[in-house]
């Protein structure tokens, strides 16, 4: 089964500051998918990565992707607290179509 | 479109009785997913279909559990009977696979099991 871990599980920051949440993940995959979830409310999805090399970036997050070292980033550059949330990346194996989650980073933003 | 549609939101019900979990997938996706999400162990996958067919039930707990999806459009989630470490929030997911489409979820039902 692959495995895929972030790390931090938890992070606290203040406005303004810039800080990278790791997406590890087992085996081999070329997809790679970041979503959001608010308290309470479903998963949105944020970005979806193809290809090594893979840059997207949407307001103040931006995602990349290494396959070579199954490896995914999502950075936050001066942090909000609208982005103050749950934080997931889930890879999808190359043949087949399971979606394997991380444990989620929870994101706090403090003022 | 309406997006993924669950139902129920919440559901509250005594130990041993049946529940059944509803999930109405985005018009065109041709694969569902069934997810239980708590706090001890995060996002499970519970079973796929694809194609109306499931095609990986590893994730589902014990008997108890089963999951159908009778046409394109229409998927349950059942659990008979129930315990109350089945409470839970269980998300239903569609995409269209093949395509390196990303899911898109429901809103989930909020399941407590007293």
């Amino acid at each position: 089964e692959l495995k895929v871990e972030q790390n931090p599980l938890f992070l606290s920051m203040q406005e303004g500051k810039n800080y990278t949440i790791y997406c590890n993940y087992s085996t081999t995959s070329d997809r790679l998918y970041w979503y959001r979830q608010d308290p309470g409310k479903s998963l949105e999805s944020l970005f979806v990565l193809l290809s090594n090399g893979a840059v997207k970036q949407e307001g103040r997050l931006m995602a990349s992707l290494d396959t070579k070292a199954r490896l995914s980033t999502l950075h936050i550059t001066a942090a909000v607290h609208d982005l103050s949330a749950t934080y997931f990346c889930a890879v999808s194996q190359e043949y087949g179509n399971q979606f394997y989650f991380g444990t989620g980073t929870s994101l706090t933003v403090i003022p | 479109d309406a997006g993924v549609i669950q139902s129920p939101r919440h559901e509250v019900t005594e130990m041993g009785q049946e529940v059944t979990l509803r999930c109405k997938p985005i018009s065109g996706h041709n694969s569902l997913f069934w997810y239980r999400q708590t706090m001890m162990r995060g996002l499970e996958l519970l079973i796929y279909f694809n194609n109306n067919v499931p095609i990986d039930d590893s994730g589902m707990p014990e008997d108890r559990f089963s999951a159908k999806m009778p046409n394109a459009s229409f998927s349950t989630l059942k659990i008979q009977p129930s315990e109350p470490r089945d409470s839970a929030v269980y998300f239903c997911a569609s995409s269209l696979s093949g395509a390196n489409e990303k899911l898109f979820f429901g809103s989930g039902t909020q399941l407590s099991v007293l």
